[in-house]
């Protein structure tokens, strides 16, 4: 089993549209949860951070985080073709410094 | 707002050559890291620095690699002896604290001829 898994996509959605992205994982010591957004050729650039479980939201964007079913969602509300990019989520052990992405998901909204 | 910076954007070298790749971490950030992203793959880490010193590496990060901080603001990469398979995006990235919020820069595309 991967320890981290991410649909590839691309998934695509008009715009306005409720976007949902998601990651399960294996290992139940991850603590801390990142969503970063990479569009083509360039560096992640990092969107949400959460620590454990719970729900987190950021203007058009909430992060959820259920550890007892080790997945982890993104919410984009009314998105808009700019959102355009692959999504990576990304996690991290207490006590470590590396980020285990997973492969990313890319999202395309049409105008 | 501060950003990490690195430079080239584009380096082509032919293998078996040295390549050094450089980054500017945010000036206040204390924990510095090199990832890389082969072509349609995930991002691997590679190697975090803190205080001088390496503080985690993967199992990508063999003897063929090393880290310095040779100034107050630069972070480099070094790949003694370039493969055809060190071919990548690398990505440097840099924290105020223990990894928890790690920003990126915007890469150098490595391609080994």
């Amino acid at each position: 089993q991967k320890e981290v898994e991410q649909d590839p996509g691309p998934l695509s959605v008009p715009e306005g549209a409720i976007v949902s992205l998601n990651c399960t994982y294996s290992n139940s010591a991850f603590q801390y949860f990142m969503w970063y957004r990479q569009y083509s050729r360039k560096g992640p650039e990092l969107l949400m951070y959460t620590y454990s479980s719970g729900n987190k939201e950021d203007g058009r964007f909430t992060a959820q985080v259920d550890k007892s079913s080790k997945y982890i969602s993104l919410f984009i509300r009314d998105s808009q073709p700019s959102d355009s990019a692959t999504y990576l989520c990304a996690l991290m052990n207490t006590g470590f410094q590396k980020l285990v992405f997973g492969t990313g998901t890319r999202l395309l909204v049409s105008p | 707002e501060p950003e990490v910076t690195q430079t080239p954007s584009h380096q082509v070298t032919q293998m078996g050559q040295e390549v050094i790749l450089r980054c500017v971490p945010i000036s206040n950030h204390l924990y510095f890291y090199w990832y890389r992203q082969i072509l349609g793959q995930k991002v691997e880490f590679l190697v975090s620095f803190y205080n001088n010193e390496i503080s985690e590496k993967s199992e990508i990060f063999d003897d063929q690699f090393s880290v310095e901080r040779p100034d107050g603001s630069n972070f480099t990469l070094k790949i003694r002896s370039t493969k055809l398979e060190d071919s990548a995006m690398y990505f440097c990235a840099s924290s105020d604290q223990g990894g928890n919020e790690q920003f990126f820069g915007p890469g150098t595309r490595l391609t080994v001829l």
